[in-house]
């Protein structure tokens, strides 16, 4: 069964830093694409990042520079280091996975909050 | 940069009713990368529609998906009270991925 479990959200001050943990299961990482999505209160799903299993890596212009996805492939876990944190970073941040050809999400976990304030 | 616009915001239906979500691309896209999402409260987003019109993993037939080009449609013939929910639209394109802003369906 496939399982992703996200972990590491927390208050945080601006300017700070916080890094996200998402460890899969029933799959291996490495040979997926996955993906960090993110909503902040009140607003739609806004997707953040993306690694390939090539490594690869993408990023939404809004955290281009400040956020680095990573992955552990002997823990089968991805990682979103977040630096430089804003009040407007703040948001519930998903984890999912890539699904074949169709490029669509098709596992999700049920996310980590992240509260940027001071 | 492509930009998906959704309509309506708000569709107010009652359960039996017929939903359709429209989702709109600011040019023209494959439809192989076009998907479907429902979300709830509290829990993680769901896959619905994937390639436009191909139905996720254990998605009912109400829910079907058509379109190309820059309009795509998401239909759920009869709704249940289990699908009033937010629903996005989202798109792959040079390497990056965009949502539409969504669509609440909420109950009449």
């Amino acid at each position: 069964e496939v399982q992703l479990v996200e972990s590491g959200g927390g208050l945080i001050q601006p300017g700070g830093s916080l890094r996200l943990s998402c460890a899969a299961s029933g799959f291996i990482v490495s040979s997926s694409y996955m993906t960090w999505v993110r909503q902040a209160p009140g607003k739609g799903l806004e997707w953040v990042s993306v690694i390939y299993s090539g490594g690869y890596t993408f990023y939404a212009d809004s955290v281009k520079g400040r956020f680095t996805i990573s992955r552990d492939n002997s823990k089968n876990t991805v990682f979103l280091q977040m630096n430089s944190l804003r009040a407007d970073d703040s948001a519930v941040y998903y984890c999912a996975r890539v699904g074949g050809t169709s490029l669509a999400f098709d596992y999700w976990g049920l996310g980590t909050l992240v509260t940027v304030s001071s | 940069e492509i930009v998906l616009t959704q309509s309506p915001g708000t569709l107010s239906l009652s359960p039996g009713e017929r939903a359709t979500l429209s989702c709109r691309a600011s040019q023209s896209v494959s439809s192989s990368y076009l998907a479907w999402y429902q979300h709830k409260p509290g829990q993680a987003p769901r896959l619905l529609i994937y390639g436009a019109s191909s139905r996720a993993t254990g998605i009912p037939d109400r829910f079907s998906g058509s379109g190309s080009g820059t309009e795509f449609t998401l239909t759920i013939s009869r709704l249940e009270p289990e699908d009033f929910a937010v629903y996005y639209c989202q798109l792959y394109g040079s390497s990056l991925f965009t949502f539409g802003p969504g669509t609440k369906v909420d109950i009449k």
